[in-house]
């Protein structure tokens, strides 16, 4: 099971940290996807801080033991959104349960 | 580019079964497996399974196991999920996303597909 906080609240141009916790983390790697209501998942994070082409720089990501993070440094009202953290598990998909991003 | 075209809204009874497709185009079918997940209303992302587009293996998730059938057609290159027994829990958006097997991340998902299971 992967767990991440329900909600996270940043200021526009502030820094927003979203964590991902699990013992499926450990020594395996994890995915970010960014959900914008009524679009599809679009990945942002993969291999624990790799970023697709097209996702801007101030997205990162970060892995520790078994907790991953995802960071997006000057926040911008466009980021606002569901994010999923994701990693396998025996050759089976675990998503976590979402973090709603505000930018108020 | 790559895409993965997803077929129409759906409508069910309880009990039915449905069939949801996703063709692919801009890449090299069999060179990358598909994978299935749902999301019911308001909640979050759920893995239903894969299929791998070369050697048509399959890995369903045990929630599922018995109920859905994942294939494919390489010759259109549209992938398939079959889900059957459905109930009003079955109520979801379903979407195809292009990835298969541990560590591969899924980096292209369809538009989604929205199955209704009603009365």
């Amino acid at each position: 099971e992967l767990t991440q906080p329900p909600s996270v609240s940043v200021s526009p141009g502030q820094t927003a940290r979203i964590t991902c916790s699990g013992d499926e983390l450990v020594n395996k790697y994890a995915c970010w996807y960014q959900q914008k209501p009524g679009q599809s998942p679009v990945m942002v994070m993969y291999q624990d801080n790799k970023r697709p082409s097209g996702i801007p720089d101030r997205f990162s990501g970060s892995h520790s033991g078994n907790t991953a993070a995802l960071t997006i440094s000057g926040t911008q009202a466009m980021d606002e959104a569901d994010y999923y953290c994701q990693a396998w598990d025996s050759s089976t998909v675990l998503f976590g349960g979402g973090t709603k991003l505000t930018v108020l | 580019q790559v895409k993965l075209v997803q077929s129409g809204a759906e409508v069910r009874k309880p009990g039915a079964s449905v069939k949801v497709s996703c063709r692919a185009s801009g890449y090299t079918f069999t060179s990358h497996g598909i994978s299935w997940m749902r999301q019911a209303p308001g909640q979050g992302l759920e893995w239903m399974g894969w299929i791998s587009t070369n050697s048509g293996n399959t890995r369903y998730s045990q929630k599922f196991q018995g109920r859905v059938t994942m294939t494919t057609d390489t010759s259109t290159t549209t992938a398939f999920m079959d889900l059957t027994s459905l109930t009003f829990d079955d109520t979801a958006m379903y979407y195809c996303a292009r990835g298969y097997g541990s560590g591969i991340p899924f980096d292209f998902w369809g538009q989604g597909t929205l199955v209704t299971v009603s009365s």
